[in-house]
């Protein structure tokens, strides 16, 4: 079964300063990768998702996330954050076998600081 | 289109109160999921459903119940609400991706579940 580590819980940054939120998965095989926000009191958006292909995923809001294979990682990264920017992030990962059923990480609460 | 609609949005039950969360999606997606979220847990799957007439097991299933009679809704029953099943709930859809990579699930957003 699939697995996905969030290892920071809580991450402050100042607001256009840079931000990376990292994610390790345990998965034989290539899986599917996604990077979900949640807003506060909100639902889950999907920021973006790898699937094949080009290891550099661009997504919304100015994020992208790079997939590196040799470390099980899948990092989510914007260049210079903005204060809409606090709120929590979900990594999470799919099987190719059974590519409905996801599993999230724990989460990385992310703070922006004026 | 509406997306993926929950009700309620808050709930308070006493032990051993039953009730139904309700979830409905109108883009004709034939999965549909329930996950509950806990706070440094993420989220966990409860069940889902591969299309009408069909669901299955997730991580955490006990003490819920599903049933999808209809593309469109997929309800989650407490029959006997215990404190550990206060969480926010949250229901999900997605097309089927017949092998060309997985879909986005689409969320609603989220019933807050308090058991006294």
């Amino acid at each position: 079964a699939q697995s996905v580590t969030q290892p920071d819980i809580h991450i402050t940054v100042s607001e256009g300063a840079s931000l990376e939120l990292r994610c390790n998965y345990s998965y034989g095989a290539t899986p599917y990768l996604f990077w979900y926000v949640q807003s506060p009191g909100q639902g889950l958006q999907l920021l973006l998702k790898y699937f094949s292909g080009d290891t550099l995923v661009q997504g919304i809001k100015g994020f992208e996330a790079e997939f590196k294979r040799s470390q099980s990682s899948f990092n989510l990264r914007k260049p210079s954050v903005h204060w809409s920017d606090a709120a929590e992030y979900f990594c999470a990962v799919g099987a190719r076998s059974n590519d409905y059923k996801l599993s999230f990480g724990a989460g990385t609460t992310v703070t922006v600081r004026a | 289109n509406a997306g993926v609609t929950q009700t309620p949005k808050f709930q308070v039950l006493k032990t051993g109160q039953s009730m139904t969360l309700q979830c409905a999606q109108d883009m004709n997606h034939e999965y549909m999921s329930w996950y509950r979220q806990d706070p440094g847990m993420g989220l966990r799957l409860i069940h889902y459903s591969v299309g009408a007439g069909i669901t299955d097991q997730g991580e955490v299933p006990n003490g819920y119940n599903v049933s999808r009679s209809t593309t469109e809704d997929f309800p989650l029953r407490l029959l006997s609400a215990a404190p550990s099943q206060t969480s926010v709930y949250f229901c999900a859809s997605s097309y089927r991706s017949r092998g060309q990579g997985s879909n986005e699930q689409f969320f609603g957003p989220g019933t807050r579940l308090t058991v006294l």
